[in-house]
C-alpha cells in the first residue's frame, strides 16, 4: 500500500497565522490527493481534492498544492474555526490510504 | 439536503459479528459509490472498501476481504457493512461516506459515525 506521511504531527499557531501542512507519498500519486478537516466528535469534512481543487463552500483561505509525492495544505490566515485535525488521503492506487493526521492547536 | 444516517452504537463480544447500516435520505442512492472508513480511538482514518448500489458491485480493501461483506438495498436506500470475527482492535468509529460523483474516491459526504465497542 502507498504510505502517506504528514508533517508536523502537531502544530501550534495563533489566529491570523499562515499555516502549512505537508503530506508525502511513498510513491508518485499524480494529483490524486484530498484533504479533510476533522473536529473532535465529528466526521471529517472534505476541503480539497485533486490536490488543489477547493470543495464548494470551503473558505478561500484554504488552498492545496503539489503533485507526484509532495503536497501541501495552506491556511492563509488561521481562524478560530480552523483549530482541528487535518488528514490527507491518496486515491491513486487500488487501496486508498490516509496520512496519520496533523493537529492544529491554539498557541 | 442529502444525509447519510447510520445505525446506533453497538457493544460486541470478541469473535462475534456486527452489521452497520447507512441510510441515504433526501437524495439519489444508487448513483453513488458508498465507501466505509473506520477510526480507532484517538487514531487516524482507514478505508475499508466501497459498494456501487446501482450495479451491486462491492470492493472491500484487501486487508478486510476475508472478514467484511458490503451490501446495499436499493429499495430502502440503505448500505450495510458487516464485519465478522471481531477483535479488540476493531473497536472504533465506523463511517459511511459518499464518493463525489464528479471525482471518484473523493469523499464529499459522511455519515455521523457508528461506535463499535468490542468487549468480553
Amino acid at each position: 500500500d502507498i504510505q502517506m506521511t504528514q508533517s508536523p504531527s502537531t502544530l501550534s499557531a495563533s489566529v491570523g497565522d499562515r499555516v502549512t501542512i505537508t503530506c508525502r507519498a511513498s510513491q508518485s500519486i499524480s494529483s490524486s490527493l484530498a484533504w479533510y478537516q476533522q473536529k473532535p466528535g465529528k466526521a471529517p469534512k472534505l476541503l480539497v481534492y485533486k490536490a488543489s481543487t477547493l470543495e464548494s463552500g470551503v473558505p478561500s483561505r484554504f488552498s492545496g498544492s503539489g503533485s507526484g509525492t509532495e503536497f501541501t495544505l495552506t491556511i492563509s490566515s488561521l481562524q478560530p474555526d480552523d483549530f482541528a485535525t487535518y488528514y490527507c488521503q491518496q486515491y491513486n492506487s487500488f487501496t486508498w490510504t490516509f496520512g496519520q493526521g496533523t493537529k492544529v492547536e491554539i498557541k | 439536503q442529502v444525509q447519510l444516517v447510520q445505525s446506533g452504537a453497538e457493544v460486541k463480544q470478541p469473535g462475534s459479528s456486527v452489521k452497520v447500516s447507512c441510510k441515504t435520505s433526501g437524495g439519489t442512492f444508487s448513483s453513488y459509490t458508498i465507501s466505509w472508513v473506520r477510526q480507532a480511538p484517538g487514531q487516524g482514518l482507514e478505508w475499508m472498501g466501497g459498494i456501487i448500489p446501482m450495479v451491486d458491485t462491492a470492493n472491500p480493501a484487501q486487508k478486510f476481504r476475508a472478514r467484511v461483506t458490503l451490501t446495499a438495498d436499493k429499495s430502502t436506500n440503505t448500505a450495510y457493512l458487516e464485519l465478522r470475527s471481531l477483535r479488540s482492535e476493531d473497536a472504533g468509529i465506523y463511517y459511511c461516506t459518499r464518493e463525489k460523483i464528479s471525482a471518484a474516491a473523493v469523499l464529499d459526504l459522511w455519515g455521523q459515525g457508528t461506535l463499535i465497542i468490542v468487549s468480553p
